[in-house]
């Protein structure tokens, strides 16, 4: 079954680090440009980063500078370290595998939370 | 780009035909997609490239396009479409999503 599977959410401190990771399976994550996508609770959704097949990286201009997408082929995983934490940082984050040939995100994982509090 | 998703909430009723906007602020190649999402689920792709039926969808949703204006539309709307659809953009980094439309029922 192709799935995706995020963990490593939890309760951090403004100005800290946390790291998420998002393990793949029934697909080849490094076959795909692979994106982080969050979403406020009662809010939209927002795109976060995307790493592509041949590793390159983008940001939106919220993250830029703080948070490093990577993925370890071995582990067929995503990751993302997000550093200089923010209260606004305060959401679900997922993966999602980008599918080119259709210029769409078609498969999502379940999200893990990430609350930013003193 | 930006994205202006309207309304941002709708009321219907079973069997109505409901259609969703999303302008962009620029031309976007047709590189858009419309999402529907269940509470405390994940986003299901229904509509790629502006038009085209995602494998599974019913065939009551469809997705058409005028200039930087696209829509999406449910002919006839059945109770398991009460839920919030978003537009997504693919054309140019930084992708964007539209505001979302809540979809209840009347």
């Amino acid at each position: 079954e192709v799935q995706l599977v995020e963990s490593g959410g939890g309760l951090v401190q403004p100005g800290g680090s946390l790291r998420l990771s998002c393990a793949a399976s029934g697909f080849t994550l490094s076959s795909y440009d692979m994106h982080w996508v969050r979403q406020a609770t009662g809010k939209g959704l927002e795109w976060v980063s995307v790493i592509g097949t041949a590793g390159d990286t983008h940001y939106s201009g919220s993250v830029k500078g703080r948070f490093t997408i990577s993925r370890e082929n071995a582990k067929n995983s995503l990751y993302l370290q997000m550093n200089t934490l923010r209260a606004e940082d305060t959401a679900v984050y997922s993966c999602a595998r980008g599918n080119w040939g259709l210029h769409a995100f078609d498969i999502w994982g379940q999200g893990t939370m990430v609350t930013v509090s003193s | 780009i930006q994205l202006t998703q309207s309304p941002s909430f709708l009321s219907a009723s079973v069997g109505d035909r409901v259609t969703i906007t999303c302008r962009a602020s620029q031309g976007i190649s047709s590189y858009l997609a419309w999402y529907q999402q269940k509470p405390g689920k994940a986003p299901n792709l229904l509509i790629y490239t502006a038009s085209t039926l995602q494998s599974g969808v019913p065939s009551r949703f469809s997705g058409g396009e005028s200039g930087t204006e696209f829509t999406l539309t449910i002919s006839s709307l059945q109770p398991e479409d009460f839920a919030t659809y978003y537009c997504q953009q693919l054309n140019t980094y930084a992708l964007t999503f539209g505001g979302g439309t809540k979809v209840e029922i009347k």
